[in-house]
């Protein structure tokens, strides 16, 4: 198995531009999870998802779209970047939605907006 | 949501045990504890997670108070690969959000 896969790794973009931050895993996990990471600090939940055509908002959701077609695959967009979503994406799955399963991370997408 | 306390960073001889202290007096009933580390800005690594007994895998152990109000991730004998920033994170009940502290940074000293 992948594991969880997210892509690009590094990304840069003008305040304004949109773009949509991909993750997609291979385990049949039904939960998925976006998180942000600004420097020195923890990670903050931004949209999360329990199902295919399930989804939530986090503590941050502002300024971000996600929409959930299938089980692998949990896009994250960004319509009209601002310098304030610098940060690091990191995208997360679980098997189950409700149970005590552990979360796997992926490598996570390092965003600059100038 | 509980809330979680953890020093800002320790040092850990290698070779010795590193014992990582969380405070979580908020604690509901049903709310587990989870540990999480993140090596060197790569993507979080789930430890150990425990309600109410000690709980141990190949990783570490996890030592949670009879209150409930704290805990400890003991990793036996701590490597320099052990490097990191280790969250002590309360799930939120019946769901899988995890809200990440600050967490601890633990130097592992040659």
């Amino acid at each position: 198995n992948a594991g969880v896969t997210q892509t690009p790794k590094f990304q840069v973009l003008k305040t304004g531009q949109s773009m949509t931050l991909q993750c997609a895993q291979d385990m049949n996990h039904e939960y998925m999870s976006w998180y942000r990471q600004d420097p020195g600090m923890g990670l903050r939940l931004i949209h999360y998802s329990v199902g295919a055509g399930i989804t939530d908002q986090g503590e941050v959701p502002n300024g971000y779209n996600v929409s959930r077609s299938t089980t692998e695959d949990f896009p994250l967009r960004l319509l009209s970047a601002a310098p304030s979503q610098t940060s690091v994406y990191f995208c997360a799955s679980s098997y189950s939605s409700r149970g005590l399963g552990e979360q796997y991370f992926g490598p996570g997408t390092r965003l600059t907006v100038t | 949501d509980a809330k979680t306390t953890q020093p800002t960073s320790m040092d850990c001889a290698e070779g010795r045990a590193a014992n990582l202290p969380c405070n979580h007096s908020t604690i509901s009933g049903n709310e587990y504890v989870y540990w999480y580390r993140q090596i060197h800005s790569q993507g979080p690594q789930y430890i150990i997670h425990g309600l109410k007994n000690n709980e141990t895998n190949e990783m570490a152990s996890l030592i949670i108070t009879e209150d409930r109000k704290s805990s400890t991730l003991i990793l036996p004998h701590a490597t320099l690969r052990d490097t990191a920033v280790y969250y002590c994170i309360v799930r939120v009940s019946a769901t899988n959000k995890l809200i990440f502290g600050t967490g601890t940074l633990l130097a592992v000293q040659p």
